[in-house]
């Protein structure tokens, strides 16, 4: 039982590159979401999606993208990194779409920088 | 504006002290409310979660917490920490999906660094 996977573990990119985080669960979540992490400031939400076909935005969304088109998987696009964007990105799923009713799973992180 | 408030950014303790974190959170209604730990270079792990009852919740490596819903607060104890203990705290709160329309996404404090002396 894989849990929650995420690839890759670490990554360096040029500021004005693209690249896709990849998120999958074994789990048959519904609820699958992606938080950044940058040191004073928690987690903070950056997309979630409630089931296949349906996305949307968190707290801080701009210079991301999302899309859901299986159940298993949520991939976190960064469109043209900037450096602001340079963050541990965690994947996280859950069973329901009342996501705090039922416990939430966190996959290990990835860590970017953009230079 | 709905958030979640951790009092102390970073606590320093001696093995064998007691421990407090304090978490306050600004929903309204029905909450559920969830406290996680990252050792260092680690990724987010479940301490404990109350969804309902009894407001003295048990988590897991010795950890308690309580809920307190007239002082909105979910704090978090442990009597004797261990230099293991040493990591970030987050406390975390589910806003209900009909408060906000947040569809359930848990919201996080910004954290609270626990260094244990040896």
């Amino acid at each position: 039982n894989a849990g929650v996977t995420q690839t890759p573990k670490f990554q360096v990119l040029k500021t004005g590159q693209s690249m896709t985080l990849q998120c999958a669960q074994d789990m048959n979540h519904e609820y699958m979401s992606w938080y950044r992490q940058d040191p004073g400031m928690g987690l903070r939400l950056i997309h979630y999606s409630v089931g296949a076909g349906i996305t949307d935005q968190g707290e801080v969304p701009n210079g991301y993208n999302v899309s859901r088109s299986t159940t298993e998987d949520f991939p976190l696009r960064l469109l043209s990194a900037a450096p602001s964007q340079t963050s541990v990105y965690f994947c996280a799923s859950s069973y329901s779409i009342r996501a705090g009713s039922n416990t939430i799973y966190f996959g290990e992180g990835s860590w970017l920088t953009v230079v | 504006a709905q958030s979640v408030s951790q009092h102390n950014h970073h606590v320093i303790l001696s093995e064998a002290a007691s421990l407090e974190l304090g978490c306050n959170y600004s929903y309204g209604g029905t909450v559920n409310l969830f406290w996680y730990v990252q050792y260092p270079g680690q990724h987010l792990q479940l301490l404990l979660k109350y969804f309902s009852g009894d407001p003295l919740v048990k988590g897991i490596k010795g950890f308690e917490a309580e809920f307190i819903k007239s002082k909105f607060s979910f704090n978090l104890r442990k009597p004797s920490v261990q230099w293991s203990d040493t990591a970030e705290y987050f406390c975390a709160v589910n806003a209900p999906m009909n408060y906000g329309g947040s569809q359930g996404n848990l919201i996080f404090g910004k954290g609270t660094k626990l260094s244990v002396k040896p």
